[in-house]
């Protein structure tokens, strides 16, 4: 089945590290995104990818990475300068820009 | 600042009591319109783009329809399963790539 795979599905970070969230997707999408959503916050972009090995930040990047070496492939990482991680992550993908973006089910971050 | 605004932030209904809910928007020039559904703990969900003024689009219950400033949502004689969190977006202004969200509608359909 095509579609986009997010993992883990729960995560917990301890005070200090980084952890870093797994988005594949095989639809051949040549885009991918990174959103948080926060309670009563709605969807807030992080990165996005047009293009493998480019990647341009969104409205809160500050406190994640994100690299794009294949077009299946688009992980984030959450470092240890953000210092409010817990949130809903959502990765998205779409074949160009402004596309329909479909969504995978979402990682769970929480701080220990 | 371009913003996409969506009301009421939750609404509830009884089986079968139709409503609409709304998306305004302040983008300009305008690259199409998404309405998508979120169930709890889960990714969001497409339902519809829209592109131009006066378009409108349905699935099942739903339909959407667009204008220069604002897209409605109407819910026909919702059932409890229509129960979700419908969010609606636009791309971008300036490259439309990546979406801009607004908080989303809580949709609550009781039996």
């Amino acid at each position: 089945d095509g579609g986009i795979t997010q993992s883990p599905k729960y995560l917990f970070r301890k005070e200090g590290q980084n952890v870093t969230l797994s988005c594949e997707q095989n639809l051949n999408h040549d885009a991918m995104y990174w959103y948080r959503q926060d309670p009563g916050q709605g969807l807030r972009l992080i990165y996005y990818s047009q293009i493998v090995n480019d990647f341009q930040k969104g409205d809160i990047a500050e406190g994640y990475s994100v690299s794009r070496e294949k077009k299946e492939s688009f992980p984030l990482t959450v470092t240890s300068a953000q210092k409010n991680p817990t949130a809903f992550y959502l990765c998205a993908s779409s074949l160009a820009n402004g596309d329909i973006q479909y969504f995978g089910a979402g990682t769970r971050l929480s701080v220990l | 600042e371009d913003q996409v605004t969506q009301s009421p932030e939750a609404l509830r209904l009884q089986e079968g009591e139709s409503s609409s809910l709304n998306c305004s928007y302040t983008v300009s020039g305008l690259r199409g319109l998404f309405w998508y559904r979120q169930d709890p703990g889960k990714g969001p969900e497409f339902l519809f783009t829209l592109y131009s003024a006066g378009e409108e689009k349905e699935k099942e219950r739903l339909k959407a329809t667009l204008t220069k400033k604002e897209s409605f949502l109407h819910i026909t004689a919702p059932k409890p399963e229509d129960s979700a969190t419908y969010l609606c977006a636009v791309p971008l202004n300036q490259a439309g790539t990546a979406l801009i969200f607004g908080k989303g509608t809580t949709l609550s359909v009781s039996s």
